[in-house]
């Protein structure tokens, strides 16, 4: 089955460490997509990726950092500069993002810093 | 500035009753508009999707949603709402960047509560 898969699931980091979050898309898609959900306030966009070795910053880019080293894996790393990292976070996948198409989700990665 | 606006950020219903969750976008041009819904804890499914053409998209689970370029909302809906419904469901447009791309950009959500 075709499909984004996060890992991991739960994510528990202590102040001031760096965590990498997975994901990893066998749907051929060109543009990947991290976005930050925090409750009441939508989806935000933090990085994405229109190519392999091409990323855009989003607009809350500030804290993370990203790679696209193969078209598959697109792995988002929240870094201890991330003031409150404490939150859920989705992967996305689409065709392009010069055509007419929709993103594709992950499940998701619920981080806590503890 | 808000680019995607759902203003209701809690709607209830009774089962069976009909549905209506607004959204109002505010790209001058002709945008790509989704409806997505997420159940707790999970990931976003799309519901249904305008690109061009008819301004009256079918979705799955028996919703709608009508295009209006006059009042720049792209608004959601279902006659019968079933207790499943339950859920947030999250409008979102394909906001314009650099390069000729296009970004999905998100509303806050709106929280649907079904009432048996």
């Amino acid at each position: 089955d075709g499909g984004i898969t996060q890992s991991p699931k739960y994510l528990f980091r202590k102040e001031g460490q760096n965590v990498t979050l997975s994901c990893e898309q066998n749907l051929n898609h060109d543009a990947m997509y991290w976005y930050r959900q925090d409750p009441g306030q939508g989806l935000r966009l933090i990085y994405y990726s229109q190519i392999v070795n091409d990323f855009q910053k989003g607009d809350i880019a500030e804290g993370y950092s990203v790679s696209r080293e193969k078209k598959e894996s697109f792995p988002l790393t929240v870094t201890s500069a991330q003031k409150n990292p404490t939150a859920f976070y989705l992967c996305a996948s689409s065709m392009g993002t010069g055509v007419k198409t929709e993103a594709f989700f992950g499940q998701g990665t619920r981080l806590t810093v503890v | 500035a808000q680019s995607v606006t759902q203003p209701d950020i809690h709607i209830t219903v009774s089962e069976g009753a009909s549905l209506e969750l607004r959204c109002n976008y505010s790209y001058g041009a002709t945008p790509y508009l989704f409806w997505y819904v997420q159940s707790p804890g999970q990931g976003l499914q799309l519901l249904l999707k305008y690109f061009s053409g008819d301004t009256l998209v079918q979705g799955i689970k028996g919703f709608e949603a009508e295009f209006k370029r006059s009042h720049s909302s792209f608004n959601l809906r279902k006659p019968s709402v079933h207790w499943s419904d339950a859920a947030e469901y999250f409008c979102a447009v394909g906001r314009p960047r650099s390069g000729g791309s296009y970004i999905p950009t998100f509303g806050r959500g709106t929280s649907l509560i079904v009432h048996p």
